[in-house]
């Protein structure tokens, strides 16, 4: 089985532009998880996809946003860039997401200047 | 809702062992344990489910009280390949069906 692809895997924007980044998880995965990593603070939950349907969001501003396909391939998007949005962004999938191991992609690194 | 790791960096030598211990301030379901080599993705190790069940990695143990809402990994007879940061990530009442992962612990392993 093919693991979870993540594209692209490296990203420079500038300050005010729009981002966004796509997740493909494992063939049968139907739920699918965003992080955001940054040195020093850890993986950061951004939000939860399962068929489609948002579960449960981090407390990440509003310029973050998501969205899962029927195919649950997945998306996140970031409005309006900041430099503090520079970061990995990893995305990690399950079958149903509750209480599993979470399989994670190699993530895009995004820089902002 | 993040968890709470320590400590946050332990060198050892090769055949030492380390404790790494995660806390919570929610009651929790489940613990999962990841580690993360520089440049790759984070690896699942282990999943301790409220209740006592275990399920994981063989060479690397953990422990789970519910009552402290504490988890500890045993990492014995240190081997190189053990050098990473690990991570555990706690699902509790308010998490829904969120993983919330600690800042990590950085574990070096030398000759």
């Amino acid at each position: 089985k093919a693991g979870v692809t993540q594209t692209p895997r490296y990203l420079i924007k500038t300050r005010g532009q729009q981002v966004t980044l796509s997740c493909s998880p494992i063939s049968g995965h139907r739920s699918v998880s965003w992080y955001q990593q940054t040195p020093g603070q850890g993986l950061q939950f951004l939000f939860e996809y399962f068929s489609e349907t948002q579960r449960n969001k981090g407390n990440f501003p509003g310029r973050f946003s998501g969205r899962q396909f029927s195919n649950s391939r997945s998306e996140m998007n970031v409005s309006t860039l900041e430099l503090g949005d520079s970061a990995l962004y990893l995305c990690a999938s399950s079958p149903t997401g509750v209480g599993e191991k979470l399989f994670f992609g190699s993530g895009t690194q995004l820089s902002v200047l | 809702q993040q968890p709470v790791q320590s400590p946050q960096a332990v060198i050892l030598r090769e055949g030492e062992d380390a404790v790494i211990n995660c806390s919570s301030s929610k009651a929790l379901y489940s613990v999962h344990w990841y580690r993360q080599k520089h440049g790759e993705a984070p690896v699942f190790l282990m999943i301790l489910l409220k209740g006592g069940e275990q399920k994981g990695h063989e060479k690397i143990s953990a422990s789970f009280n519910e009552k402290k809402q504490q988890s500890s990994l045993y990492l014995t007879a240190s081997q190189l390949s053990y050098s990473g940061t690990y991570f555990c990530g706690t699902v509790n009442s308010n998490s829904g069906y969120a993983l919330n992962f600690g800042k990590g612990t950085s574990l070096l392993v030398t000759p």
